[in-house]
C-alpha cells in the first residue's frame, strides 16, 4: 500500500511569491490534515478536510488555504509569502481519527 | 485554543537507562490520545493510540499509559538504545460534534548516547 506523498520535497521561494503544496493521502482515506513546523515549534495545526470540504481550521491567517479533491488528494497554497512561513510542512491522512499517517513533508524556504 | 504540553522538552540518557516522559492534555471532551515517533528526515510514525481511562499500551521497550480523568499520559523507555533516539510526540483528540482535531505537544528529544 502506497504511503502518504508530498511534493514538492523541497522549495526555495521570494518573499510575496504564492506557493502551493500537494499531498496524495493513502488510498481510501478521506481525511487529509496539514501542519506548520518551524524551529522550535511543535507541530501547528493547519486545517483539516474530510471529503471534499474544511471541516477543521487552525490559527492560521488567511493567506493559508486548501482543498481538496474528489479524490482526495488535497492542496494547500500560501499566497503572499513572508520570511516566517519558511518551515516543514507535513500532511496526513487518516480513515478516522484511530491514526495519522504522515507524508515526509515539504521543506519551504522563503527568502 | 487546546493546549497540549509534553515534559521534558530533551533528554540525553545513556544506553540502557530507562525513561520516561509525560503528555498533559485538557481533560475534557476527551476521545484520544496518540504517541508518535519522529525520526531526523523520516515521517511521525504512530506508536500507540489510546482511548480509554487506564488504557496501557506496550510495544517492545516502550509503552505508554493514560490517565483521562487527570489529564496525561506516560510514555516508558526501558533500557533505552541508540535507536530510540527521536522526538516523541503526543498528540491530544477532542470530539465536539462530528468534529475531531489532532492537537500535538511540542515533543520530547530524546538523545540515547552509547
Amino acid at each position: 500500500k502506497a504511503g502518504v506523498t508530498q511534493t514538492p520535497r523541497y522549495l526555495i521561494k521570494t518573499r510575496g511569491q504564492q506557493v502551493t503544496l500537494s499531498c496524495s493521502p493513502i488510498s481510501g482515506h478521506r481525511s487529509v490534515s496539514w501542519y506548520q513546523q518551524t524551529p522550535g515549534q511543535g507541530l501547528q495545526f493547519l486545517f483539516e478536510y474530510f471529503s471534499e470540504t474544511q471541516r477543521n481550521k487552525g490559527n492560521f491567517p488567511g493567506r493559508f488555504s486548501g482543498r481538496q479533491f474528489s479524490n482526495s488528494r488535497s492542496e494547500m497554497n500560501v499566497s503572499t509569502l513572508e520570511l516566517g512561513d519558511s518551515a516543514l510542512y507535513l500532511c496526513a491522512s487518516s480513515p478516522d481519527y484511530t491514526e495519522a499517517f504522515f507524508g515526509q513533508g515539504t521543506r519551504l524556504t522563503v527568502v | 485554543i487546546l493546549n497540549v504540553e509534553q515534559s521534558p522538552q530533551s533528554l540525553h540518557v545513556q544506553e540502557g537507562d530507562s525513561t520516561n516522559f509525560t503528555c498533559s492534555f485538557p481533560s475534557s471532551n476527551f476521545y484520544a490520545l496518540h504517541w508518535y515517533r519522529w525520526e531526523t528526515a523520516k515521517s511521525p510514525e504512530a506508536l500507540f493510540v489510546m482511548t480509554l481511562n487506564g488504557d496501557e499500551k506496550k510495544k517492545g521497550r516502550i509503552s505508554a499509559t493514560l490517565n483521562t480523568k487527570e489529564g496525561y499520559s506516560y510514555l516508558y523507555i526501558k533500557g533505552s538504545q541508540p535507536e530510540d533516539s527521536a522526538t516523541y510526540l503526543c498528540a491530544f483528540i477532542v470530539s465536539s460534534g462530528s468534529a475531531r482535531q489532532l492537537t500535538f505537544g511540542s515533543g520530547t528529544q530524546l538523545t540515547v548516547l552509547p
